[in-house]
């Protein structure tokens, strides 16, 4: 089974601080993605990624940025986090070969900015 | 862009009951539709999809959807709900650009 790791389950940070939030999938899968989960909007995209170096917006990029160095491997970076940032961060990966596939998401990340 | 509305943030049933989730979408072309599932404390798991293969499409644990294209609709349905259905359920959406869309969740509680 494919397996994606997120390296934090739960994080706590000050206003101002920097965060990065690393996701590891080991099934060579061309896609990755963050969203954030919150009560009542469900998932969002914040961003994705079709191949190493590549990066594409989603719906809701202010405030974070990613880098993909290597295939498996995405991180999402919050420069200067804010309150309005605290939330459920889920990372996810496909295959990539199509459009209907599914994606394997990681357990997420719980991320409280105070 | 592609989206999805959940009818109903909350869905509660006895078990034994019919389960039925709603799920609406908007998409520009033929659009590829997923249920998933999160039980507390996890990501999110595939139950089932549509590909344009069958209208009807079974996934895991007894669970079905129909694609509907003249009501833009694919709701999730189980005909006998258990306890261990208790979960958070999402309807998503993918124009195949790589990119998919979830609507914005319906928690199915199980009563006794």
């Amino acid at each position: 089974d494919v397996k994606v790791t997120q390296s934090s389950r739960y994080l706590v940070k000050r206003t101002g601080e920097k965060v990065f939030l690393e996701c590891v999938q080991d099934m060579d899968h061309e896609n990755m993605f963050w969203y954030r989960q919150d009560p009542g909007l469900g998932l969002r995209l914040i961003y994705f990624s079709y191949d190493v170096k590549m990066k594409e917006k989603g719906d809701i990029p202010e405030g974070y940025s990613v880098s993909r160095e290597k295939k498996e491997r995405f991180s999402l970076i919050l420069e200067s986090t804010s309150t309005n940032q605290t939330s459920m961060y889920l990372c996810a990966s496909s295959l990539g070969q199509g459009y209907n596939e599914k994606l394997f998401f990681g357990s997420g990340t719980q991320l409280s900015v105070l | 862009a592609q989206s999805v509305t959940q009818l109903g943030s909350h869905v509660s049933v006895s078990e034994g009951a019919l389960v039925l989730l709603r799920c609406n979408y908007s998409s520009s072309v033929p659009p590829y539709l997923f249920w998933y599932v999160q039980y507390p404390n996890q990501g999110l798991q595939l139950l089932l999809k549509y590909t344009s293969a069958a209208t009807l499409v079974k996934g895991i644990n007894g669970f079905e959807a129909e694609f509907k294209k003249s009501e833009t609709s694919f709701h999730l349905t189980k005909p006998s709900a258990h306890m261990s259905d208790a979960a958070e359920y999402f309807c998503a959406v993918s124009e195949g650009n790589n990119d998919m869309r979830f609507g914005a969740g319906t928690r199915l509680t199980v009563k006794p």
